[in-house]
């Protein structure tokens, strides 16, 4: 079946550190591919996604990759922030009984410091 | 308007009660989901409703009833909880399949902040 493995973390970081997140998957056919954040007391929100190889999703500073020939999707950052922390999600698309839902990968856990 | 909203936002309950979970959006979305997420772990997918019918249910115990009244509700009713079940219970919604913009092109959950469930 469909899996993410990413790196679990935590991390802390100095403020205007870069960030490199790993996150490779297991999928067939050709899956969509999203890194999701979630900022303490809250619910997830889409930071960006990719929908086919070799597209680049950017948002907010944060990029990533769709490498089919690695089948990875790392998320990076050249400068960080405090207002970065959070808990971040790889996840992927799959289809199920006419529906789709999303795999996720386990999260890692960032704190930036001043 | 692109919120979903969860109610309520804490809960605690002892294992004989019934109490359920609400959840609203307004965005015209077909597709709404229950995940559930324990401290310190991912999402794990409930329940998937496209188009107000059951589509998904990842082999949740009965204890968990699911319902869908109208294209902008959810509803997750709670009995018989075990203390293990205490979580924080995720609701998203996003364009359903076979409306030209499937969850793999739009990539797009939109989630509510959460309903906190504590079991004692």
């Amino acid at each position: 079946g469909n899996s993410v493995t990413q790196m679990e973390g935590p991390v802390t970081l100095s403020e205007e550190a870069f960030l490199t997140i790993n996150c490779t998957y297991t999928a067939t056919g050709y899956p969509s591919l999203f890194w999701y954040v979630q900022y303490p007391g809250e619910g997830l929100q889409l930071l960006l996604k990719a929908t086919k190889a070799d597209d680049k999703g950017s948002n907010k500073g944060f990029e990533a990759t769709y490498r089919k020939e690695t089948t990875s999707f790392h998320l990076e950052k050249g400068s960080v922030q405090v207002s970065d922390s959070a808990v971040y999600f790889c996840a992927l698309s799959g289809s199920q009984g006419g529906s789709e839902k999303l795999v996720f990968g386990k999260g890692m856990k960032l704190t930036v410091n001043p | 308007d692109t919120e979903v909203t969860q109610t309520p936002k804490h809960l605690v309950m002892g294992m004989t009660n019934k109490k359920s979970l609400k959840c609203e959006q307004h965005m015209g979305h077909r597709a709404m989901y229950w995940y559930k997420q324990k401290a310190k772990k991912p999402p794990e997918l409930m329940f998937v409703y496209s188009y107000e019918k059951l589509s998904i249910n990842e082999s949740v115990p009965s204890r968990f009833s699911p319902e869908c009244p109208n294209s902008s509700l959810l509803n997750l009713h709670l009995h018989a909880l075990q203390p293990e079940d205490s979580a924080l219970y995720l609701c998203a919604s996003s364009q359903a399949v076979g409306t030209g913009a499937r969850l793999a092109d739009t990539g797009e959950l939109f989630f509510g902040e959460g309903s906190r469930l504590t079991v004692l």
